[in-house]
């Protein structure tokens, strides 16, 4: 049973615009909620993180939501740039061990 | 050198063939992990070491066998192989029982099995 899901394989947005990734998530025990932006022929890198306690975490161009009923969280970036364009992965942790998503591709087209 | 680099970044590899993947961090972290990512399948946990100790083997077959021999250094040691068994291998390290848990990825090992 996979506590980690990205429902969306791709996602294309138009430079400018705003592009929103989406996740969810089974387990309850999760504390925090990642996630990781993948270029090609690159590892994962942190980009942005949320605490269970709170409901928005902002940084930047990203926001992060969280909905703790929905067990649901999404990232968004406004606006949208060309060098965005990456895998990004959702992620969970609890005691301090991550599970992640499958992973979404964003395309931003100039 | 900053970071978690990983060697080699490809590898190409008979069946019958034994070879080692090396994974180095220079961030002071304690906790190291292996993945393996398939095409189309999410990041799957292969190996956690915490401070040094082996603290999680995700049923991984014996065929692949973990080394840390210091909190800057991993290893993964592979020995008859599956074709199955290609994949992207990385790396990560965080700091160990920090809450949130977040880990910094070398570039990854790219194994082909033949």
């Amino acid at each position: 049973d996979q506590q980690v899901k990205q429902n969306s394989p791709s996602l294309s947005v138009q430079e400018g615009r705003i592009s929103i990734l989406n996740c969810d998530y089974t387990n309850s025990m999760f504390d925090y909620f990642l996630w990781y932006k993948k270029y090609p022929a690159e590892g994962p890198t942190f980009l942005i993180s949320i605490s269970s306690i709170k409901d928005k975490n902002e940084d930047g161009r990203f926001t992060v939501f969280l909905n703790k009923s929905a067990k649901h969280l999404s990232l968004h970036i406004v606006p949208s740039q060309p060098g965005d364009s990456a895998v990004y992965f959702c992620a969970a942790s609890a005691a301090g061990k991550s599970t992640f998503g499958d992973g979404t591709t964003l395309t931003v087209k100039p | 050198e900053t970071g978690v680099t990983q060697t080699p970044r490809h590898l190409v590899m008979g069946m019958t063939n034994k070879k080692s993947l090396k994974c180095e961090q220079h961030l002071g972290h304690n906790a190291m992990y292996w993945y393996k990512q398939s095409a189309k399948k999410p990041l799957e946990l292969m190996f956690v070491y915490s401070l040094e100790e082996r603290v999680e083997n995700n049923s991984v077959p014996s065929r692949f066998s973990p080394e840390c021999p210091n909190s800057s250094h991993l290893f993964l040691h592979l020995h008859t192989l599956q074709p199955e068994d290609s994949a992207l291998y990385l790396c990560a390290s965080s700091q160990a029982r920090e809450p949130s848990n977040i880990q910094y990825f070398g570039a990854g090992t790219r194994l082909s099995v033949l």
